[in-house]
């Protein structure tokens, strides 16, 4: 199976600030990568796929970079309305797999 | 636009069999541009894939859920269905249903239902 590690698995930053969740995977996955939003009690949401590609309605202060084993997602400027917990998922294997998720809080 | 909805039991006694369904509307389950899959969530835990369907009926399943799990769909009914055998407590989870995208040559869970828990209890 290809481990999916993100970093941090928290982290609490300030309004307008510039956040970056990192993910690993333990083999290469080329650009077989996808970030989803998930906020309380709802399910996830689609931000990037393809390791870059913003999803459509996706604001545009997201977005994703990296292949082969390291990943980053960027918010540009954190908003009160991105506090969710966001995980990464790889769909180079059959068997997919998502990483353990990093919580954002506002500081 | 495409829907889902997950349904079943709310509650499963130890060692008997979890079964959901979920409901497409919006669209063909029997697309061949269409592939599905299942993701649970235990409670305060992060999301884990299940296994997938492809319109040809081909199957993956997560190998350490492999000899329990079977997806299947049904056109007729625009379903998709998810049975668990021999369900232990750590089976309690939010139980998503989702509809894989693809661009080009990658895949990505496009559409998601809105989930359901399933707690295993006696």
């Amino acid at each position: 199976d290809i481990q999916m590690t993100q970093s941090p698995s928290s982290l609490s930053a300030s309004v307008g600030d510039r956040v970056t969740i990192t993910c690993r995977a333990s083999q290469s996955i080329r650009s077989y990568l996808n970030w989803y939003q998930q906020k309380p009690g709802k399910a996830p949401k689609l931000l990037i796929y393809a390791a870059s590609s913003l999803q459509s309605g996706v604001p545009s202060r997201f977005s994703g970079s990296g292949s082969g084993t390291d990943f980053t997602l960027t918010i540009s400027s954190l908003q009160p309305e991105d506090i969710a917990t966001y995980y990464c998922q790889q769909s180079y294997s059959t068997l997919w797999t998502f990483g353990q998720g990093t919580k954002v809080e506002i500081k | 636009q495409l829907q889902l909805q997950e349904s079943g039991p709310g509650l499963v006694k130890p060692s008997e069999t979890l079964s959901l369904t979920c409901t497409v509307s919006g669209g063909s389950i029997g697309s061949s541009s269409n592939y599905w899959g299942w993701i649970r969530q235990p409670p305060g835990k992060g999301l884990e894939w299940i296994g997938s369907i492809y319109y040809s009926g081909t199957t993956y399943y997560n190998p350490s859920l492999k000899s329990r799990v079977t997806i299947s769909v049904d056109t007729s009914k625009n379903q998709l269905s998810l049975r668990l055998n021999s369900v232990t407590a750590a089976d309690t989870a939010v139980y998503y249903c989702a509809r894989v995208g693809r661009s080009g040559w990658t895949d990505y869970f496009e559409y998601w239902g809105q989930g359901t828990l399933v707690t295993v209890s006696s």
